[in-house]
């Protein structure tokens, strides 16, 4: 089966540096994407990654290691509106997106 | 606005009804799609669709049903609902339905809460 796995929770201090984690086992691979979900929000778009390597887009960056099946979501000088969710999906052979469960990112001050 | 936008916010109603959600889209894209939002955040899709093709998740009980009058509304219908069935739903857009980053935009979902 199809499987993305994140943690459920992180908490992280505001002004520090974070990171989640994203792994998954899908069948064939075509990208992948991280979006922020603020507690009763839309999903947004934060980045995409195709190919291995670091993408960066201001304080956040997002890293791919096809090979292993991993990915994360690093967010510099944490601020209090970064409290949200984070939700990696994963686009499959057939082209159709694969979600995790999202990762609840507490900012405490 | 630019945007996906979606009615109602929130739906309350009860076990056997038939309800509807409306979507709309003025970005000019060409796939739409509703996704399901359960207890434990997962986004499950739902169905895609553009103007060749309508994708249904085998999974998705045949009491839900797309209806596309046109290329930039999708609308949920759904027979004789069950408790089940509450969840936020969300309407989705993209341009490209395939290939290429494909970056959805959400409408800001719908609340279904079945009695």
């Amino acid at each position: 089966g199809q499987n993305i796995d994140q943690p459920t929770e992180m908490t992280a201090t505001e002004g520090a540096i974070v990171q989640i984690n994203c792994t998954y086992q899908t069948s064939g691979f075509n990208g992948l994407f991280w979006y922020q979900q603020h507690a009763g929000e839309a999903p947004t778009f934060l980045s995409y990654n195709v190919l291995d390597g670091l993408e960066e887009k201001g304080r956040f960056s997002s890293f791919l290691s096809r090979s292993i099946g991993y990915s994360y979501l690093l967010l510099k000088e944490l601020q209090m509106k970064d409290s949200a969710s984070y939700l990696c999906a994963v686009r499959d052979s057939n082209y159709q997106l694969i979600w995790g469960a999202g990762t609840k990112l507490i900012i405490k001050p | 606005d630019t945007a996906v936008s979606q009615t109602p916010k929130y739906l309350v109603t009860q076990m056997g009804n038939d309800k509807s959600i409306k979507c709309e889209q003025n970005l000019g894209h060409d796939t739409m799609y509703w996704y399901k939002q359960d207890s434990k955040k997962f986004l499950k899709i739902m169905f895609s669709y553009n103007n060749k093709e309508l994708i249904i998740n085998e999974t998705v009980p045949n009491r839900f049903s797309p209806k596309s009058p046109d290329k930039a509304h999708l609308n949920l219908h759904i027979n004789s609902l069950e408790l089940g069935d509450s969840a936020v739903y969300f309407c989705a857009s993209s341009q490209d339905g395939g290939s290429g980053a494909n970056v959805l935009t959400f409408g800001a979902g719908s609340r279904l809460t079945v009695l």
